[in-house]
C-alpha cells in the first residue's frame, strides 16, 4: 500500500492550458502539504492544509489553488500554465500540524512547453 | 525569513569512512529538525529527526543537534556506495503548534567512492 501517492507521475503541456494533480494519504494523517523543488533541487513549501483548512499559504501565484474534498485528499489545481512553473510537485503528509511523521509522495514532474 | 544552510558540496567519501554534514538554520524557535536522503529522481526520505540538544543514534546515522550555535549535524559511519545521495536538513519552527511546513536547506550531494 502506497502511503502517500500523487497523480500523474509526469505531466507534459503547453503554456496557458489548465492542470491537476491529485495527492492522496492513507496514513490517517491529519495534515497534508504541497512542495515546489525547481531545476535547482531547491524544495519550498507552497501549502499545507489541516483538516481541511488552509493554513499557511506561501506566496505563490494565485494560478496554483489547493483543493481539499477531505482529509485524505489535497489536490493542487494549476490556471494559465507558464514555462516558470516546470518543476517537480511533492505532496506529503504528517501526523499532526508539529510535522510528526512527516512522509512524501513519490512526485509529479511537470514539464511547461 | 527562515533559513537553512547547507553546504551544497559534493561531499566524497572513502567507503566505510564517517561521513560528516552540517546545517545551520536562523530561526531560533525552530523546535524539530530532520535530515532526509534524497535519490536523483525519487522523492525525499526520512533518515533521522532530532528534537532536543544532544545527539540521536539509529543504525549507522547520528544526528546531532545544538540549538545554542542553530546548528544541526548527520555522521554517517560505515558509509556505503548505495549512502551516495542528496542529504536535506529541514527545519519545522511549529510556532505554538502551527503547520508552516518544513523549510529545506538546498541539500549537500554525498559521493561515497568504493
Amino acid at each position: 500500500d502506497t502511503a502517500v501517492s500523487q497523480t500523474p507521475k509526469y505531466l507534459v503541456t503547453q503554456m496557458g492550458n489548465d492542470k491537476s494533480i491529485k495527492c492522496e494519504q492513507n496514513l490517517g494523517h491529519d495534515t497534508m502539504y504541497w512542495y515546489k523543488q525547481d531545476s535547482k533541487k531547491f524544495l519550498k513549501i507552497m501549502f499545507s492544509y489541516n483538516n481541511k483548512e488552509l493554513i499557511i499559504n506561501e506566496t505563490v501565484p494565485n494560478r496554483f489553488s489547493p483543493k481539499s474534498p477531505d482529509k485524505a485528499h489535497l489536490n493542487l489545481h494549476i490556471n494559465s500554465l507558464e514555462l516558470g512553473d516546470s518543476a517537480v510537485y511533492f505532496c506529503a503528509s504528517s501526523q499532526d500540524r508539529r510535522g510528526y511523521g512527516y512522509t512524501f509522495g513519490s512526485g509529479t514532474r511537470l514539464t511547461v512547453v | 525569513q527562515k533559513e537553512v544552510e547547507q553546504n551544497s558540496g559534493p561531499l566524497s567519501v572513502p567507503e566505510g569512512a564517517i561521513a560528516s554534514l552540517n546545517c545551520t538554520y536562523s530561526d531560533r524557535g525552530s523546535q524539530s529538525f530532520f535530515w532526509y536522503r534524497q535519490y536523483s529522481g525519487k522523492s525525499p526520505e526520512l533518515i533521522m529527526s532530532i528534537y532536543s540538544n544532544g545527539d540521536k543514534e539509529d543504525g549507522r546515522f547520528t544526528a546531532q543537534l545544538n540549538k545554542a550555535s542553530q546548528y544541526v549535524s548527520l555522521l554517517i559511519r560505515d558509509s556505503q556506495p548505495s549512502d551516495s545521495a542528496t542529504y536535506l536538513c529541514a527545519v519545522n519552527v511549529g510556532s505554538g503548534g502551527g503547520a508552516d511546513g518544513l523549510t529545506f536547506g538546498k541539500g549537500t550531494h554525498l559521493i561515497i567512492q568504493p
